[in-house]
């Protein structure tokens, strides 16, 4: 079965320690992204990245950072620099633009992060 | 700043009635168009894709896209209480292939 893959579905951390989030796709896209949901609010880009070994900040990337030395795979770190790590986290790919489904988005099941 | 509005409801409909969904959206090179669908404590799920103007129907689904007026829209019919959710409204610009989401619109189905 194609799909996204997040681990670990909860995680829980002390403050002021640095944790990782995985995400692994077999979709063969390129593009790949990171989300931060909050309660009752919308979707708040972290990072994303259209292509092995280039990633681009999105809105909210301070405190977090990611890599991207596969295709299939794209970390994302939340350090102690950020502010309110809380939240639930979301890793999502896409198909290309150009594609006949042009640039359809989708998202693996999230990983719920609770700092203390 | 691309935006992405939508009515943040809650909107509640009896079971068995039309439930309709609107967002409106402030770039013009928008390109793409989506419907994703949200449980509670869940990832969006995509339920609707359209690019042209015009309608689009899956089941009881309908998206209506309307590029001149910057608005699409998704209509449910037959409401079901497994249809209760958030649902988002997302656009894709030509360019970077990034996304704008809307905050969501709570949809409650009635039995």
């Amino acid at each position: 079965d194609g799909g996204i893959t997040q681990s670990p579905k909860y995680l829980f951390r002390k403050e002021g320690q640095n944790v990782t989030l995985s995400c692994e796709q077999n979709l063969n896209h390129d593009a790949m992204y990171w989300y931060r949901q909050d309660p009752g609010q919308g979707l708040r880009l972290i990072y994303y990245s259209q292509i092995v070994n280039d990633f681009q900040k999105g809105d909210i990337a301070e405190g977090y950072s990611v890599s991207r030395e596969k295709k299939e795979s794209f970390p994302l770190t939340v350090t102690s620099a950020q502010k309110n790590p809380t939240a639930f986290y979301l890793c999502a790919s896409s198909t290309p633009y150009l594609a006949a489904n042009r640039g359809e988005q989708y998202f693996g099941p999230g990983t719920r992060l609770t700092v203390t | 700043q691309k935006e992405v509005e939508q009515n943040s409801g809650p909107l509640s409909v009896p079971e068995g009635a039309i439930a309709s969904l609107n967002c409106t959206y402030s770039d013009r090179v928008s390109q793409s168009f989506f419907w994703y669908r949200q449980y509670s404590g869940k990832s969006p799920e995509l339920i609707m894709s359209i690019y042209s103007n015009g309608d689009k129907e899956d089941g009881r689904f309908t998206a209506q896209l309307n590029k001149a007026s910057q608005y699409v829209s998704l209509l449910i019919r037959d409401s079901q209480p497994s249809d209760s959710a958030t649902y988002l409204c997302a656009v894709n610009t030509n360019t970077g292939n990034q996304f704008y989401f809307g905050t969501g619109t709570s949809l409650t189905v009635i039995p």
